[in-house]
């Protein structure tokens, strides 16, 4: 299984809403991390989980929360978005260790569009 | 940190034709350069990759240089297809920045059948 899995695929949310992102792997990567992708633009990263740990945090607004729960999943939750918080939410995973960073593989995303 | 640039924006070419993506970096500690190919509305696809240690790459049609020296690497598609349109995003990182991929701004490569 060479797949970053996450859904739902597309999602809409009112800004008073609460919801959540989800992620699965099952490469063994113990490197996690939450991206945000706006049209034509390159992804930029969000965070970082390191066998389960926040790593990274990009100065990311509170009201996005990440969680790893174990070595396979990551969830991005979500609470009182803006409109502008509308974008392609990309899961990407990779390699441990002295080959960090190898194997970088991304889901397909969720389009996330706040109303 | 890191700055990766890559040209050109948009190019478009004939099928069959081979196709050339550039980009340069900053940092010489940069030591892993993948490639990745995004179609309208889906995740980044990475196509190949390359480590500092390697000055060339191939995969069938697709192929990536690296001049360590200069600091640049390169993707080369030969014998293009329709189905190669999407856009392409060279990317930058070394092992001890945990995570961190510093990505070029993206090439839109069209293809006409």
């Amino acid at each position: 299984d060479t797949e970053v899995t996450q859904t739902p695929k597309h999602l809409v949310m009112g800004m008073t809403n609460k919801k959540s992102l989800k992620c699965e792997q099952h490469m063994g990567h113990r490197a996690m991390y939450w991206y945000k992708q706006k049209a034509k633009k390159p992804p930029e990263l969000m965070f970082v989980y390191s066998y389960e740990k926040l790593s990274i945090n990009e100065s990311v607004p509170s009201r996005f929360s990440p969680e790893c729960p174990n070595s396979s999943l990551l969830n991005l939750h979500l609470h009182a978005l803006q409109p502008e918080d509308s974008a392609l939410y990309l899961c990407a995973s990779s390699q441990e260790g002295p080959r960090i960073n190898y194997g970088y593989t991304f889901g397909s995303g969720t389009r996330l569009t706040v109303v | 940190g890191e700055n990766v640039e890559q040209h050109p924006s948009t190019l478009s070419v004939q099928e069959g034709d081979s196709a050339v993506i550039k980009c340069t970096y900053s940092d010489s500690a940069s030591n892993y350069f993948p490639w990745y190919k995004q179609e309208l509305g889906k995740g980044p696809q990475l196509i190949i990759d390359i480590r500092s240690n390697v000055g060339e790459k191939k995969d069938q049609r697709i192929a990536v240089t690296l001049n360590k020296t200069a600091k640049h690497f390169s993707l080369h598609i030969t014998e293009t297809q329709p189905e190669d349109s999407a856009v392409y995003f060279c990317a930058a990182s070394r092992g001890s920045t945990l995570g961190r991929l510093y990505f070029g701004r993206g090439t839109q490569l069209t293809v006409w059948p």
